[in-house]
């Protein structure tokens, strides 16, 4: 059975400063790995996606990620957040059928 | 590329009517689609699964008779809520996808049931 787990329900941080939200996850085998991310009432947009091959991931809006087999990670980090990344982050696997995680809630201060 | 809608947005009806939300893949031919609802602040809930020209696959718990889908063609995808009430009033996601690859969702249909 593929789990996810989001540790983090909710994260605040401050504009500038840098993000880091934390996903582990439970699979049988090779996993196909994925961060999405929701605005309030809207869908959900791809930040970006592990297959194989490079275990750190570049995505769009200045994320990144990193796979690591050994600690059944893909945490997802941003250097430097804008007002704009707050929203809610989803963590995804598997293959053709996803199981999400809880979800992490990012507040953004000034 | 890769662009999912949804249509409508959001929808208020009366209970006891049905209401049918499309799913649309604007820009691929999606072989398989997927039905989600959301409650507020908590993560998406597969509903059910559906491929082109063949019965949906629908969760456990999932009322089959209640929450028809239809997926006629490789780019569209419909669930109907039939005699919906209160309790169905919900966010309802889909997502398309090429093969098993990544899914792209729409931008979602907020159904209110008075």
């Amino acid at each position: 059975a593929q789990s996810v787990t989001q540790p983090d329900i909710h994260i605040t941080v401050s504009e500038g400063a840098s993000l880091e939200l934390r996903c582990n996850y439970s699979y049988g085998a090779t996993p196909y790995l994925f961060w999405y991310v929701q605005s309030p009432g809207q869908g959900l947009q791809l930040l970006l996606k592990y297959f194989s091959g490079d275990t750190l991931v570049q995505g769009i809006k200045g994320f990144e990620a990193e796979f690591k087999r050994s600690q059944s990670s893909f945490n997802l980090r941003k250097p430097s957040v804008h007002w704009s990344d707050a929203a809610e982050y989803f963590c995804a696997v598997g293959t053709g059928e996803l199981s999400f995680g809880a979800g992490t809630t990012v507040t953004v201060r000034a | 590329g890769a662009v999912v809608s949804q249509h409508p947005s959001r929808v208020i009806c009366k209970s006891g009517t049905s209401v049918k939300i499309e799913c649309r893949s604007l820009d691929f031919q999606a072989t398989t689609m997927f039905w989600y609802r959301q409650f507020p602040k908590q993560s998406l809930m597969l509903m059910a699964t559906s491929n082109e020209g063949s019965k949906a696959t629908y969760e456990q718990g999932v009322e089959k008779d209640k929450f028809l889908i239809n997926h006629a063609s490789l780019t569209l995808s419909t669930l109907t809520v039939t005699s919906a009430h209160p309790e169905d009033s919900s966010f309802y996601i889909c997502s398309a996808s090429r093969q098993e690859e990544t899914q792209y969702f729409g931008p979602g249909t907020r159904l209110l049931v008075l």
